[in-house]
């Protein structure tokens, strides 16, 4: 049971345009999500993260939007830069449970 | 600031051969993390510290796995033997205070074992 769905296994988006990446979850209990950025050979590397009790949160480029009744969230890069070709992986907690649980993640690619 | 740091980054062995992996987490964090990621998935919890202490190990497999943290800094993680499955990434991560679920956790790079 996949308690964190990335629905979209890649997206590919020009240079300068917005990327929208989706995440769904299921367990009403998760209040806390993060977004991780992952290049080839790397670790995932911390973007952004929400609190159930926002809705919003914004840092540079990325904004994450939060709909709890929807349990849905989604990361948006604007404008896209070729280097932000890589992985996103969204994560959850909450509740008594520190343990993030991941998505599979999506493959983004920004094309110049 | 360094952060995680693992060691290797990369190993191949035969199977039924012991294999160690190396974490130092970031300067001051009190709670290690170390995650399996399998090709094409998320990364999946295997045991959690904090401090010195395994306070979460459910889902390691502990005929094969073991785990350990002493004094509370690096840890190492063991399989032995190792198995054709085992072959994976091997993420350690950090986190600051006591496994908070409103804690962001630092991934270091990530050790990939192939197995044959």
């Amino acid at each position: 049971d996949q308690q964190v769905k990335q629905n979209s296994p890649s997206l590919s988006v020009q240079e300068g345009r917005i990327s929208i990446l989706n995440c769904d979850y299921t367990n009403s209990m998760f209040d806390y999500f993060l977004w991780y950025k992952k290049y080839p050979a790397e670790g995932p590397t911390f973007l952004i993260s929400i609190s159930s009790i926002k809705d919003k949160n914004e840092d540079g480029r990325f904004t994450v939007f939060l709909n709890k009744s929807a349990k849905h969230l989604s990361l948006h890069i604007v404008p896209s830069q070729p280097g932000d070709s890589a992985v996103y992986f969204c994560a959850a907690s909450g509740g008594s449970n520190y343990k993030l649980t991941f998505g599979k993640g999506t493959l983004l690619t920004v094309n110049p | 600031e360094a952060g995680v740091v693992q060691s290797p980054r990369y190993k191949i062995i035969e199977k039924k051969q012991p294999v160690a992996f190396w974490c130092n987490p970031i300067s001051g964090h009190n709670t290690l993390y170390w995650y399996l990621q399998n090709l094409g998935q998320g990364p999946e919890l295997l045991i959690r510290y904090e401090n010195e202490e395994a306070v979460d190990d459910s889902q390691l497999p502990k005929d094969r796995f073991s785990a350990e943290r002493l004094k509370g800094v690096d840890s190492t993680l063991k399989i032995q033997p190792a198995e054709l499955g085992d072959s994976a990434v091997y993420l350690c991560a950090s986190s600051l205070g006591q496994g908070q679920n409103q804690e962001t956790q630092y991934f270091g790079p990530g050790t990939r074992l192939l197995v044959l």
